[in-house]
């Protein structure tokens, strides 16, 4: 399986809602990551786990809250969302390894907020 | 910090005729340089990587460290090749985020 997946495709949500967006992967990367992409943007990051730990937090705000729950699996907790939350989530997956940083990209989930 | 810039939003050429996507970098190790390509309603994709130095699709691109660009050429442009591309830069260090640049959207006319 050469693939990252993201479910769900789509997700609606109010304000006060808690919802989570799921991310997989099973080629053995070791490093996973959240981009979030607004229309006509280049991603941006968010977070970056590396062998399950966070490593890196883009001082994002606490509403979003990562998790990874083994080497496979990425998940984003959402609670309390703002209308300009609404994009593109994209996950991304990589060897982890040095002098090999090609990221692979799920299809996204695209987030609108109420 | 690291820096990407692609000049051009849009870049429209007629089918046939060579194309040059343009990317300048700023940073102060060895980098990483990719070329990412979303076709609409798809995911993104990688198109290059400097270090493979493949030609994918046509598209070839060469690392200048003196010039520190990264541009992306093809000789004939082809319709399906209409789509947003991203040059991205990463460090060597194995689990580091990309940073992008803002992406030039490529149109070719038939």
């Amino acid at each position: 399986d050469t693939e990252v997946t993201q479910t769900p495709k789509h997700l609606v949500m109010g304000m006060t809602n808690k919802k989570s967006l799921k991310c997989e992967q099973h080629m053995g990367h070791r490093a996973m990551y959240w981009y979030k992409q607004k229309a006509k943007k280049p991603p941006e990051l968010m977070f970056v786990y590396s062998y399950e730990k966070l490593s890196i937090n883009e001082s994002v705000p606490s509403r979003f809250s990562p998790e990874c729950p083994n080497s496979s699996l990425l998940n984003l907790h959402l609670h309390a969302l703002q209308p300009e939350d609404s994009a593109l989530y994209l996950c991304a997956s990589s060897q982890g390894q040095v002098l090999d940083n090609e990221q692979f990209f799920g299809p996204g989930t695209r987030l609108t907020v109420l | 910090a690291q820096r990407v810039t692609q000049p051009e939003k849009l870049l429209s050429v007629f089918k046939g005729a060579p194309v040059e996507l343009k990317c300048n970098y700023s940073y102060s190790g060895s980098p990483e340089l990719f070329w990412y390509v979303q076709y609409s309603r798809q995911r993104l994709q990688l198109l290059l990587r400097h270090i493979s130095r493949e030609s994918i699709k046509g598209f070839t691109a060469d690392l200048n460290k003196g010039e520190t660009s990264f541009h992306l050429k093809k000789p004939f442009a082809q319709e399906e090749d209409s789509a947003m591309y991203y040059c991205a830069l990463s460090t060597s260090s194995g689990n580091t985020p990309l940073v992008f640049g803002k992406g030039t959207r490529l149109s070719v006319i038939a």
